[in-house]
């Protein structure tokens, strides 16, 4: 079984541009999470989606979105990229939220801002 | 907003178990101890977790005190493939978020 896959491994963006990253769960799994890993500063929650919904988002400003698609695959952009964005992120799966292994993680995104 | 209180670091000689203790002194009843990992680079990997009795797995066993006030991470035989950063974490079963503090290093040494 695959497990969490997220693309691009690393990705670089200047100040101030886009970053789109990409995330698709594990088989049969409807919730995707997403996490931020700044240097220094550990694992702070983003965003939850649950069947094709955004049902919770943590302390971030609006320009931190995404969305869940029908495959219940997912997509979190970034806007007006700061230096300070630069960060591994992190996608994670759960059949639903109610799970005893809490969820599965998959081997992140490397975003460098310049 | 971390609920549990870890060593910063310890280092383990490999072959020998290795005991990763953590405080989590607040704890509700309807609240779990969960272990994650996480090695260099990757995504935290989930490692046990359990309620009030003790658990084992393949991977390692928990040992939850009576009181529930900590617990300690067993693993029985370190690898230097061990090496890696351990989460603590308290959760109601249901809660959809993990709220990861520090953690531990662990340096596993041949």
């Amino acid at each position: 079984e695959a497990g969490v896959t997220q693309s691009p491994t690393h990705l670089i963006k200047t100040r101030g541009q886009q970053a789109t990253l990409r995330c698709s769960p594990i088989s049969g799994h409807t919730s995707v999470y997403w996490y931020q890993q700044a240097l220094g500063l550990g694992l702070q929650f983003l965003l939850w989606y649950d069947e094709g919904e955004e049902r919770n988002r943590g302390n971030f400003p609006p320009r931190f979105s995404g969305r869940q698609f029908p495959n219940y695959s997912s997509e979190l952009n970034v806007n007006a990229l700061e230096l300070e964005d630069s960060a591994l992120y992190l996608c994670a799966s759960s059949f639903q939220h109610l799970t005893n292994y809490g969820y599965t993680f998959g081997s992140g995104t490397r975003l460098t801002v310049v | 907003d971390a609920k549990t209180t870890q060593p910063t670091s310890m280092d383990c000689a490999e072959g020998r178990a290795a005991n990763l203790p953590c405080n989590h002194s607040t704890i509700s009843g309807n609240e779990y101890v969960y272990w994650y990992r996480q090695i260099h680079s990757q995504g935290p990997q989930y490692i046990i977790h359990g309620l009030k009795n003790n658990e084992t797995n393949e991977m390692a066993s928990l040992i939850i005190t009576e009181d529930r006030k900590s617990s300690t991470l067993i693993l029985p035989h370190a690898t230097l493939r061990d090496t890696a950063v351990y989460y603590c974490i308290v959760r109601v079963v249901d809660d959809y978020k993990l709220s990861f503090g520090a953690g531990t290093t662990v340096t596993v040494r041949a």
